[in-house]
């Protein structure tokens, strides 16, 4: 139990367009989802946590309007990366907790590079 | 604000042998929850092992274990007849326990090879 799926694993996507990455949380329900960047060889850095029916929570440092997360039922949070630029090119990691003293569930993760 | 360190980017340990992976954390909470992930090359978070700080008893799982030091601030993973499958980053976190805390800090990681 506790699967966490992302989709897509891979996306290229232009300079300025707006790509969309998914995460669901497929034999449970997910109070919290939390959505995490990882570079090379670094730790991963938390860019947001939202709950189910309310607005996400940011990071300090990580721009709102640009990192747009829509966690609109138990079970699945956006994340939609506006207007990409290179230097988003990045591994974009999802979790998922139930709640309560329960851990943190981690997705496979999508590389996301931006031409 | 919690901290979490990891002291060693690398470590390396022959096939059947066994390794410490190091990690201290800063806290003045006094409940909370620590982790140790593996991320193999798949990127695939995985928890490897969970410790509950009002347990004073090292948690394990089967070759696993951990020496948990509250007062040192220290939690370190153990993993005894490595293998190769063992081979990945691994990174130690830390959680508040009280309700609505929610956030995991992680350290740096350590990248563990295994040599055949």
């Amino acid at each position: 139990g506790a699967v966490v799926s992302q989709h897509p694993s891979r996306v290229i996507c232009k300079s300025g367009t707006s790509v969309k990455i998914e995460c669901r949380s497929l034999d449970f329900q997910a109070t919290t989802m939390f959505w995490y960047r990882q570079f090379p060889k670094q730790s991963l850095m938390l860019m947001a946590t939202s709950n189910e029916g309310s607005k996400a929570t940011y990071e300090q440092g990580v721009e709102k309007d640009k990192f747009l997360i829509n966690h609109a039922s138990l079970t699945l949070s956006t994340l939609t990366v506006t207007s990409a630029h290179p230097e988003d090119s990045s591994f974009y990691i999802c979790s998922a907790r139930r709640g309560g003293k329960y851990e943190q569930y981690f997705g496979p993760g999508t590389r996301l590079t931006v031409t | 604000a919690q901290t979490v360190t990891q002291s060693q980017p690398e470590m390396s340990v022959q096939e059947a042998e066994t390794v410490t992976l190091s990690c201290t954390y800063d806290t003045s909470e006094s409940d909370y929850y620590l982790f140790w992930y593996k991320q193999p090359p798949s990127r695939q978070m995985i928890l490897v092992i969970r410790q509950e700080a009002y347990k004073q008893q090292n948690a394990t799982e089967n070759r696993f274990s951990v020496n948990f030091q509250k007062a040192a601030k220290s939690f370190s993973l153990k993993i005894s007849d490595s293998q190769l499958g063992d081979a990945a980053m691994y990174f130690c976190a830390y959680r508040r326990a009280s309700e609505g805390a929610q956030k995991l800090v992680f350290g740096q990681g350590t990248r563990l090879t295994i040599n055949p």
